[in-house]
């Protein structure tokens, strides 16, 4: 069975660091892509980070940029994310999720490529209040 | 980045067939994925690609894209089906991701 299981969440003050891991199992780990999605308390989903299978290019939301930091170790089926310098709308419930996408290819027209994030954790929550 | 766009709030009444749709730049060059989201839950993958649906999911959910545009249509509602359904594309970049604001579906 294909399963993500998100961990780290807590309670931290404003300025404060945690650290979330995502641990894979069900498939190959370093086949994929990894993405890290946030939803804040009765608010939409917000697309945080993403990783390439071997880790080579990293791409983050503007709100988080310089102050998070995504990563995974490929040996472990790992993914992780380092919260640093949080704010309060940094609180919300953080999903780990499986990135992939592919490719239609038609003669005669420009190629369509479309992306989809099929495989969800079941979230850990993140708090910053003082 | 760009935006994606959706409507907040859509009813149907049970068995009837409802249509939630998704606008934004982006999606002129990628098609977009739907997400349902239960109270409590997290997200789950219902439609991608070319109308594709993964294991599991009901063929009473169908999608298409058009320009700008893309749709999510539930033929056939039923009361399982209420819930929050979120669009979400890589943006024209190709690097980022972006979701629309979500769309909550009630069953009468």
């Amino acid at each position: 069975e294909v399963q993500l299981v998100e961990s780290g969440g807590g309670s931290v003050q404003p300025g404060g660091s945690l650290r979330l891991a995502c641990t894979t199992s069900g498939f190959i780990h370093s086949d994929f892509s990894m993405s890290w999605v946030r939803q804040a308390p009765g608010k939409g989903l917000e697309w945080v980070a993403h990783i390439k299978q071997d880790g080579s290019e990293r791409y983050y939301v503007d709100s988080v940029r310089g102050r998070f930091t995504i990563s995974r170790d490929n040996a472990k089926n790992s993914l992780y994310l380092q919260l640093n310098s949080l704010r309060a709308e940094d609180s919300g419930i953080y999903y780990c999720a499986r990135d992939t996408g592919d490719i239609v290819t038609k003669p005669g027209v420009p190629d369509i490529f479309y992306y989809y994030m099929d495989v969800w954790g079941k979230g850990t929550t993140v708090t910053v209040s003082s | 980045s760009s935006e994606l766009t959706q409507d907040r709030s859509v009813s149907v009444a049970l068995g009837q067939t409802v249509r939630i749709t998704c606008q934004g730049d982006s999606l002129t060059n990628y098609y977009a994925s739907w997400y349902q989201q239960k109270p409590g839950q997290a997200p789950v993958l219902v439609v991608y690609g070319v109308n594709k649906r993964p294991s599991g999911i009901p063929d009473r959910f169908s999608g298409s894209n058009s320009g700008n545009t893309g749709s999510l249509t539930i033929t056939g509602a039923q009361a399982d089906d209420e819930a929050d359904y979120f669009c979400g594309s890589r943006d024209k970049s190709g690097k980022h991701w972006v979701f629309g604001g979500g769309t909550k579906l009630t069953v009468l």
